[in-house]
């Protein structure tokens, strides 16, 4: 079974500031990881993923996330954030299960703040 | 490419009615999710076609539930006797994957808000 685990369920930061939301998964084969953003009252838009290679992944937006087997951890991070970055960002496992069903297990999201 | 649709945006119903859910995936897609999204948490898995076809369904999908893929174009998303548990926000999602390409990457429609009174 695979799960994610996100620490901290809402994230507040000053304008500039930087971002990190942070995502621990638990899988028993080597995972797919994915960092979805959702805006109020839409669906969600993928960000990034790691899939195999470099462990560093660039996104969208100025996004970026490092995997770390070691760590489990797959976190989010942007050096500068801007008030447009507000939203609820949700860390997400895959793993190829029968029929090539590549269904997605999200953890309960994290909803990014500013500070005024 | 005009991107994963779904209709209705929003659904207000009484308990015990029956609902139905759209959603058009882009076009040239054969994989196709569903997933049930309550306030405060990620979606979870509901069920999964390939083409036509339903190859995976989640324990969360009780017999009251039902899903289909004719022509493994649109897909529905039928609620019988809706209870009030079952209110949350309904998603669809769908990617490409072929015998030399996959990119892992699910396009997510803006969903299907169900209230049930």
């Amino acid at each position: 079974a695979q799960s994610v685990t996100q620490l901290g369920s809402h994230v507040s930061v000053s304008e500039g500031a930087l971002v990190l939301l942070r995502c621990n998964y638990s899988s028993s084969v080597p995972p797919y990881l994915f960092w979805y953003v959702q805006y109020p009252n839409q669906g969600l838009q993928l960000l990034l993923k790691y899939t195999t290679g470099a462990t560093l992944v660039k996104g969208i937006n100025g996004f970026e996330a490092e995997f770390k087997k070691s760590e489990t951890s797959f976190h989010l991070t942007k050096p500068s954030a801007h008030m447009s970055d507000a939203a609820e960002y949700f860390c997400a496992v895959t793993m190829i299960s029968n029929f090539g069903n590549e269904k997605l297990t999200f953890g309960n999201g994290t909803r990014l703040t500013f500070i005024p | 490419d005009t991107g994963v649709s779904q209709n209705p945006r929003h659904k207000i119903t009484k308990r015990g009615q029956n609902v139905t859910f759209r959603c058009d995936p882009i076009s040239e897609h054969n994989r196709l999710y569903w997933y049930r999204q309550t306030l405060g948490q990620g979606p979870e898995f509901l069920t999964y076609f390939q083409n036509e076809a339903q190859l995976e369904k989640s324990r969360l999908l009780s017999d009251r539930f039902s899903a289909e893929r004719p022509k493994g174009s649109f897909s529905t998303l039928e609620i019988q006797r809706t209870e009030q548990g079952d209110s949350a926000m309904y998603l669809c999602a769908s990617s490409l994957e072929i015998a030399s390409y996959n990119s892992y990457e699910q396009y997510f429609g803006p969903g299907t808000r169900l209230t049930v009174t």
